[in-house]
């Protein structure tokens, strides 16, 4: 079983969809959870950051971590196109150990 | 503007020809790494860096070296590239812990080797 299992499959949504991503990961001593956005052509940029359980918006995305079932979800309201980019979950245990990625989710919001 | 810079940002190369894609933070960060990116295989770890002269392999550290003689900089050398070789590279940078704080990565290189 892979440490982080992220469903690559691309995702269309129409202008205004919510957007439900999700990872799920083995390692119950993960306790930093994190999305980046990466847009074409450019590099991973931090877009949400927990600690343990529990959920934290900041504007229209919303990350919730379910630790008793090794979940996480990224959810984004009134999706825009500017929305359009590949996510990627990570995580780790904290301290000096490195952060494990999912393979990343390509969403397209559709005007 | 804090940033972690790579160059080039493309780069089209022979098979066995030696080169070095550079990086560079300007955050004071102690830890920095080096990925790649590929289609279906998401960011794999090449090298990382704790700190000044301290490096240590990732997961796919095959082909690839590097060293870290100032903080600011931590260039990723490939000696003879290979097709295989051919990615899209990433370096990051973190404060200490990286398991902590998150990457900041930079905008990347597109490597081809033919």
């Amino acid at each position: 079983q892979k440490e982080v299992e992220q469903d690559p499959g691309p995702l269309s949504v129409p202008e205004g969809a919510i957007v439900s991503l999700n990872c799920t990961y083995s390692n119950s001593a993960f306790q930093y959870f994190m999305w980046y956005r990466q847009y074409s052509r450019k590099g991973p940029e931090l877009l949400m950051y927990t600690y343990s359980s529990g959920n934290k918006e900041d504007g229209r995305f919303t990350a919730q971590v379910d630790k008793s079932s090794k979940y996480i979800s990224l959810f984004i309201r009134d999706s825009q196109p500017s929305d359009s980019a590949t996510y990627l979950c990570a995580m780790s245990a904290g301290g000096n150990n490195r952060l494990a990625f999912g393979k990343g989710n390509q969403v397209v919001v559709i005007p | 503007e804090a940033q972690v810079t790579q160059n080039p940002r493309y780069l089209i190369t022979v098979t066995g020809k030696k080169l070095t894609v550079t990086c560079s933070q300007n955050m004071n960060h102690e830890y920095m790494s080096w990925y790649r990116q590929d289609p279906g295989l998401g960011l794999r770890q090449i090298y990382y860096s704790m700190n000044v002269e301290v490096t240590d392999k990732g997961d796919v550290p095959e082909g690839y070296k590097v060293s870290r003689k100032e903080k600011r900089n931590f260039p990723l050398i490939l000696e003879s590239p290979s097709p295989n070789q051919t990615s899209l590279y990433f370096c990051a940078s973190s404060l200490p812990p990286p398991g902590f704080y998150g990457y900041t990565f930079g905008s990347g290189t597109r490597l081809t080797v033919v």
